[in-house]
């Protein structure tokens, strides 16, 4: 069965320090994607970004960057100067093997960005 | 705009009444999903549905019932058997391309008195 970690439960930074959220993630598929999802206080879940397991580049999009480590089963997300706008709740997530493809989230990581 | 609604966004119902959610989406989407979201456990997952007509049960799908007989639409029914009610929902869906990312809706906020 899939099964994704992330062992941070919580994490403050003050603003403009870099943070990095981590994911563990366990699957017996030898193709598969992993996401990460922002939800911040309204509560809807937002997608961050979907990465193909063949890809092990890291991906940089404005201030954030993730980094893909098959070897580690890892695929960690760094915040870099962090804003207050980036409070929120992030999950990692995976999807199931199968047609439903439905995804396993991660328990999620608190983040708060104090000023 | 396309998108999913949920509704309503709070919902307050004493013990033992049923409660039905609703979810619509207009991306035109096959597969829809309803998921749990207690306070440090992330997301769980309820039903889905990848055609209508057809829906299967996730991994905490007790005391929950769901009907799928529009494309649209994906209602969830909280029924008095469940036993611990109170919870963040959200409804999802996507289309059935591999790898395709769930599209999630503002979700329910459903309190049992």
């Amino acid at each position: 069965a899939q099964k994704v970690t992330q062992a941070q439960t919580e994490i403050s930074v003050v603003e403009k320090e870099d943070v990095t959220l981590d994911c563990v993630y366990e699957t017996r598929d030898t193709t598969y994607y992993l996401f990460w999802y922002k939800q911040p206080p309204s509560g809807e879940l937002v997608f961050l970004i979907r990465r193909n397991s063949f890809d092990e580049q890291n991906e940089i999009s404005g201030r954030y960057s993730w980094n893909f480590q098959k070897s580690t089963s890892s695929f960690n997300f760094t915040i870099t100067a962090s804003q207050v706008v980036d409070s929120a709740v992030y999950f990692c997530a995976l999807p199931s093997s199968g047609s439903a493809r439905q995804l396993t989230f991660g328990s999620g990581t608190q983040l708060t960005v104090l000023p | 705009d396309g998108g999913i609604t949920q509704s309503p966004k709070y919902l307050f119902r004493k013990e033992g009444q049923n409660v039905t959610l609703s979810c619509e989406q207009n991306l035109n989407h096959d597969a829809m999903y309803w998921y749990r979201q207690d306070p440090g456990q992330g997301l769980r997952l309820i039903y889905y549905s990848q055609i209508v007509n057809d829906f299967q049960k996730g991994d905490i799908a007790e005391g929950y019932s769901v009907s799928r007989e529009k494309k649209e639409s994906f209602p969830l029914t909280v029924t008095s058997a469940q036993k611990n009610p109170t919870a963040f929902y959200l409804c999802a869906s996507t289309n059935r391309a591999q790898g395709g990312e769930l599209f999630f809706g503002e979700g329910s906020r459903l309190t049992v008195l």
